[in-house]
């Protein structure tokens, strides 16, 4: 097993320019989720899935996009960045299971906008 | 709503003296409880969780956590610490009738043990 995987590692965009951060998971968990970590800050989720083409917004949405068209990818976009998007972004994924509701993080996006 | 406290952004221990870092919650309902670490440049990691039954719960690395209902408490715990603890570790907490499984994390406690 993989687990969760994210790419890519690190990446630097400029002001304006869109990407998309991929996240992949290989446990057949129903769940996933996209948070942010700010510097000295905890997680502050940004949206979530509960299975294939069903998505909402977290605490901060603005910003950015998320499909979820398998079980397996959930990745997520970011449209016109903004400095304020510098960030660590993780991708998790936890099943509905009662012995398995942790939550299982990928090894993060290093973001910067400049 | 659901939040979590974690009370102290760093706490420092010598090599080999029991280490408690401390958490607080406050939920509707029954709690699901988790602990994170996070190692440099790394995901977070589970340690352990308390869904329900014995209040004192052991997970990976020799950790444990006590479930305190009456003080809304999930205090961290190892008896003997190792300079490899050393990390970031965050406390996560869900109502168990919360939708898709959201948890919500605290703002981490950095653990520094020193040999």
């Amino acid at each position: 097993n993989a687990g969760v995987t994210q790419t890519p590692k690190f990446r630097i965009l400029k002001i304006g320019q869109s990407m998309t951060l991929q996240c992949a998971q290989d446990m057949n968990h129903n769940y996933m989720y996209w948070y942010r970590q700010d510097p000295g800050m905890g997680l502050k989720l940004i949206y979530y899935s509960v299975g294939a083409g069903i998505t909402d917004k977290g605490e901060v949405p603005n910003g950015y996009n998320v499909s979820r068209s398998t079980t397996e990818d959930f990745p997520l976009r970011l449209e016109l960045a903004a400095p304020s998007q510098t960030s660590v972004y993780f991708c998790a994924s936890s099943s509905p299971d009662r012995n398995t509701y942790e939550q299982y993080f990928g090894p993060g996006t290093r973001l910067t906008v400049t | 709503a659901q939040s979590v406290a974690q009370p102290e952004d760093q706490v420092n221990v010598a090599e080999g003296n029991p280490l408690t870092v401390k958490c607080t919650y406050s939920v509707s309902g029954n709690p699901y409880l988790f602990w994170y670490v996070q190692y440099p440049n790394r995901g977070l990691q589970f340690l352990l969780k308390y869904i329900t039954g014995d209040n004192l719960v052991k997970g990976s690395y020799g950790f444990e956590a006590e479930f305190n209902k009456s003080q809304t408490s999930f205090h961290l715990k190892k008896p003997s610490a190792l300079v490899s603890d050393s990390a970031l570790y965050f406390c996560a907490v869900r109502a168990v009738n919360t939708n898709a499984g959201k948890s919500t994390f605290g703002d981490g406690t950095t653990l520094t043990v020193k040999p």
